[in-house]
């Protein structure tokens, strides 16, 4: 099983600032089948990246995802007010596993 | 557009069953290429995706659970439930159903589409 650790486990940043979200796995990840996600308290996550890079349907060019083998980042360039949230790596060449998450907050 | 609602009781006692149901609206659980699945999240822990399934009838389960899973298709009904066997208070989660993104090469895709989940509690 491909094990995902997320870093940092809380980031505290103001609006304005960039933010960079690390994800490293256990063993390479096929293909770069890793994906991101939000999650707001009371709303269904939403698919940010996939393919390690490739951001999904209506997402804002401000996220960014890099990275491939083992270590991974989302860049969110410019945090508005509504990316203070959680955010999870998912990699999916291997089965389905997920990391523990980041929580992003308001500094 | 495609919704998902995840339904089912919220307490479940030690060592029975839990059951949970997946209603899509919006869109065909029959579409072509696309699979479904149920992922949980178990309080303070991370994702843990439980199992998988096509339309078709082909099943896929996460190896540390497959003991104890079983994923079914109501087509005619546009729904999918999840039964888990013998739970303990391990299987306390927010339970999740979504639809992976579509197929690529050798993997089902990530996950575009969830439920906003539900809360399922193991307690007597």
């Amino acid at each position: 099983e491909i094990v995902l650790t997320q870093s940092p486990g809380t980031l505290s940043l103001s609006p304005g600032e960039r933010a960079t979200l690390s994800c490293r796995a256990s063993q390479s990840v096929p293909s770069s089948y890793l994906a991101w996600y939000q999650q707001k308290p009371g709303q269904a996550l939403r698919l940010l990246i996939h393919g390690a890079s490739s951001r999904a349907t209506g997402i804002p060019d401000r996220f960014s995802g890099s990275g491939s083998g083992t270590d991974f980042t989302l860049t969110i360039s410019r945090l508005e007010p509504e990316d203070f949230a959680v955010y999870y790596c998912q990699q999916y060449g291997s089965l389905y596993t997920f990391g523990q998450g980041t929580k992003l907050e308001i500094k | 557009q495609l919704q998902l609602q995840e339904s089912g009781p919220g307490l479940v006692k030690p060592s029975e069953t839990l059951s949970l149901t997946c209603t899509v609206s919006g869109g065909s659980i029959s579409t072509s290429g696309y699979y479904w699945g149920w992922i949980r999240l178990p309080p303070g822990k991370g994702l843990e995706w439980i199992g998988s399934f096509y339309y078709s009838g082909s099943t896929y389960y996460n190896p540390s659970l497959k003991s104890r899973v079983s994923i079914s298709v109501d087509s005619s009904k546009n729904q999918f439930s999840l039964k888990l066997s013998s739970v303990t208070a391990a299987d306390t989660a927010v339970y999740y159903c979504a639809r992976h993104s579509g197929a690529v090469a050798g993997s089902m895709g990530a996950f575009d589409i969830w439920g906003q989940g539900t809360m399922v509690t193991v307690s007597s």
